[in-house]
């Protein structure tokens, strides 16, 4: 089946520098990769994603990029603010594991002032 | 409002004892999960569902069950409660989104259960 990996665990940065988290996945028929954003007690939510016949996407600060080939996708935030600190999870879903979505491990950002 | 919804939010409740947690979903949406999470933590896929009279086992299904009587009801029941259950339980729902062609999962606000 399916198993998707997840990078760094935890990671720290200043406020202003950029967070990259990166997945990695086995099934090359994965076709649907979202981010989802889970801030302390409160419920995961999308944040962003990318389909197999797009190689970049970005919605202001934050952007995914997808490497098929590598089979890995990575989530890029720019100027990172205090208010992002939550833990992240990557997802991937293909048709070949019907409607399951497979979550990462997940990494926990802090964004220090 | 369509939404998502859990109760009860939190339950304390001792070993043996028979338990369901509710989620509805007032979305229309036919496909729903079961999750379980330690704060913070990963997310463990325990039932999901296709649609009504559909239910499949995820990783962690062993010592609960499901049902999927109607659309936007989609319950989970633990049979005996034990103290390893002690944790949160998030249920969501998924649509097709046809512009992305994504499946976003919208989440429930969770129900946190303790196990004495």
């Amino acid at each position: 089946g399916e198993n998707v990996e997840q990078h760094p665990s935890t990671l720290s940065v200043q406020e202003g520098d950029s967070a990259v988290i990166k997945c990695t996945y086995s099934d090359s028929a994965s076709n649907y990769f979202p981010w989802y954003k889970q801030e302390l007690g409160k419920r995961p939510q999308l944040i962003i994603d990318i389909r197999s016949n797009v190689g970049e996407k970005k919605d202001q600060r934050i952007a995914v990029t997808l490497n098929k080939t590598a089979k890995h996708f990575s989530l890029h935030i720019t100027e990172t603010q205090p208010e992002d600190s939550a833990v992240y999870f990557c997802a991937v879903k293909s048709l070949a594991g019907g409607f399951k979505t497979i979550f990462g491990a997940g990494t926990r950002l802090f964004v220090k002032a | 409002e369509a939404d998502i919804y859990q109760t009860p939010r939190y339950l304390v409740i001792g070993t043996g004892k028979k338990i369901t947690l509710e989620c509805s979903q007032t979305m229309g949406h036919d496909k729903m999960y079961w999750y379980q999470q330690d704060p913070g933590m990963e997310l463990h896929l325990i039932h999901y569902s296709y649609g009504v009279n559909s239910t499949e086992k995820g990783d962690l299904s062993s010592e609960s069950t499901v049902s999927r009587i109607r659309t936007e009801h989609f319950p989970l029941t633990l049979e005996s409660a034990r103290p390893s259950h002690t944790s949160q339980y998030l249920c969501a729902s998924s649509e097709y989104r046809g512009g992305t062609g994504g499946f976003e999962q919208y989440f429930g606000p969770g129900t946190r259960l303790t196990v004495t």
